[in-house]
């Protein structure tokens, strides 16, 4: 079966550090997304991204975050300078169609020091 | 309006007992799920729920989407210990084409042998 998956599982930085998390999608969805989970917290919506550009961003995704779709397989979270406050899962998930049911991947948990 | 209310917080059970667990918003919403996640991954969808009054039923899953829209719940029969993990409710925002998902706190099921 089809599935999502995301490198690294595990990532540890330095405060100020640039990370680049990857995602691979299921290949023939269209919509892409990325969300965070903080420790214990609920799954927070980051950003959407259809036809090769953001559609919806939260209020958590600011300048310091960009996504982009470098080729046609992969779909990259990028921090610029990372945060304490940024540790946490982020899941990368994609679906056919916009309404349709997202499929989640297994997260890369960072770890900003 | 985008919260999620989803209760209980945490629920210690027996194997074999059966399991409920609610969500419910101030909004009416078009569609309800229903995901759940194990330690280290990522959420899987269990059941959606696009109409109202809608029973649907995955295995020993039944979920229900509410008649007044601003409520669902999922219950699990004959509970095993694989059934534990975090169970989210989720929802899509109305107001988007894309699928942006609001996520309830979750619900921690622990099963005991």
């Amino acid at each position: 079966e089809p599935e999502v998956t995301q490198t690294p599982s595990h990532q540890v930085t330095q405060m100020g550090q640039e990370v680049i998390l990857r995602c691979v999608p299921i290949s023939n969805h269209l919509y892409f997304y990325w969300y965070r989970q903080i420790l214990g917290q609920k799954v927070e919506f980051l950003v959407s991204f259809y036809n090769n550009e953001i559609s919806e961003k939260s209020e958590i995704f600011d300048d310091q975050f960009s996504v982009e779709r470098p080729d046609g397989s992969n779909f990259t979270l990028k921090i610029r300078s990372t945060k304490l406050e940024d540790s946490a899962m982020y899941f990368c998930a994609s679906s056919a169609g916009g309404q349709e049911t997202q499929y989640f991947g297994p997260g890369t948990r960072l770890l900003v020091l | 309006g985008q919260q999620l209310n989803q209760s209980p917080q945490s629920m210690f059970i027996q194997e074999g007992e059966d399991v409920s667990m609610n969500c419910t918003s101030s909004s009416i919403f078009n569609t309800w799920l229903w995901y759940k996640q194990e330690p280290g991954e990522g959420p899987v969808l269990l059941i959606a729920l696009y109409k109202a009054g809608e029973l649907t039923s995955n295995g020993r899953l039944t979920a229900q989407f509410g008649i007044t829209r601003k409520d669902s719940f999922l219950n699990i029969s004959a509970s095993i210990p694989s059934d534990v993990g975090i169970y989210f409710c989720a929802r899509l925002n109305r107001g988007s084409t894309l699928g942006r998902l609001y996520f309830g706190r979750g619900t921690q099921l622990t099963v005991w042998p």
